[in-house]
């Protein structure tokens, strides 16, 4: 069985764009979430979807939206690019919203400069 | 603030040997827990989880123990093998904050032939 699939897998990008980073969960997985991970750090979270519903928020600014389609794939966008922001983003499908373990998927490596 | 913390950031054992990676965290609201692995280039991959209704679980090679009077668990890796290199996150689910995984910096486990 295929496990958690995101697109792309590389992107640069310049100071002020924005940029739409792309997510397939396991087959059955009805939520989605979505975490940055800094170099040398853990990841950090950032939304939480279920049924195409936002379930959780991390502590990241309006410039960061997400969406859940209704083949439960999902979308991060972030718009008004920050240096700050060049991190690895993850994906992750779970079973169920809490108390089920989350399958990552390998990640899309943003470079902002 | 919340936290998961490690003890050790890198830990360096003997291929054959016992590992075992240590994790503190302060969310008392926390009642699952994970443990993930990181190696070089992908996303976290699940290892083992447990619940806060329990204080030891069994998976293969690997065992994590659960003590919530200090808030600390611990991961045990039985002979460790090379292919166990990697960097090793703790993550706690408080139970008031849906699907939100709290992640610690991680242990970067290095097996020596």
């Amino acid at each position: 069985d295929a496990g958690v699939t995101q697109s792309p897998t590389h992107l640069i990008k310049t100071r002020g764009q924005h940029v739409t980073l792309r997510c397939s969960p396991i087959s059955g997985h009805k939520s989605v979430s979505w975490y940055q991970q800094v170099l040398g750090q853990g990841p950090q979270f950032i939304f939480q979807y279920y049924e195409k519903e936002e379930r959780g928020r991390g502590n990241f600014p309006d410039r960061f939206s997400a969406r859940q389609f209704p083949n439960y794939s999902s979308e991060l966008n972030v718009n008004a690019l920050l240096l700050g922001d060049s991190a690895l983003y993850l994906c992750a499908s779970s079973l169920e919203t809490f108390n089920s373990p989350l399958h990552f998927g390998n990640g899309t490596r943003l470079t902002v400069t | 603030g919340e936290s998961v913390g490690l003890h050790l950031p890198t830990l360096s054992v003997q291929e054959g040997d016992n590992s075992i990676i240590n994790c503190a965290y302060s969310n008392s609201a926390s009642d699952y827990f994970i443990w993930y692995k990181q190696e070089s280039g992908k996303g976290p991959q699940f290892i083992i989880d447990i619940r806060s209704n329990m204080d030891k679980r069994q998976g293969q090679r690997v065992t994590v123990l659960l003590n919530k009077t200090v808030k600390h668990l611990s991961l045990q890796i039985a002979a460790t093998q090379p292919g166990d290199s990697a960097v090793y996150f703790c993550a706690e689910n408080p139970y008031n904050q849906g699907g939100k995984l709290i992640f610690g910096q991680g242990t970067e486990l290095s097996v020596k032939p």
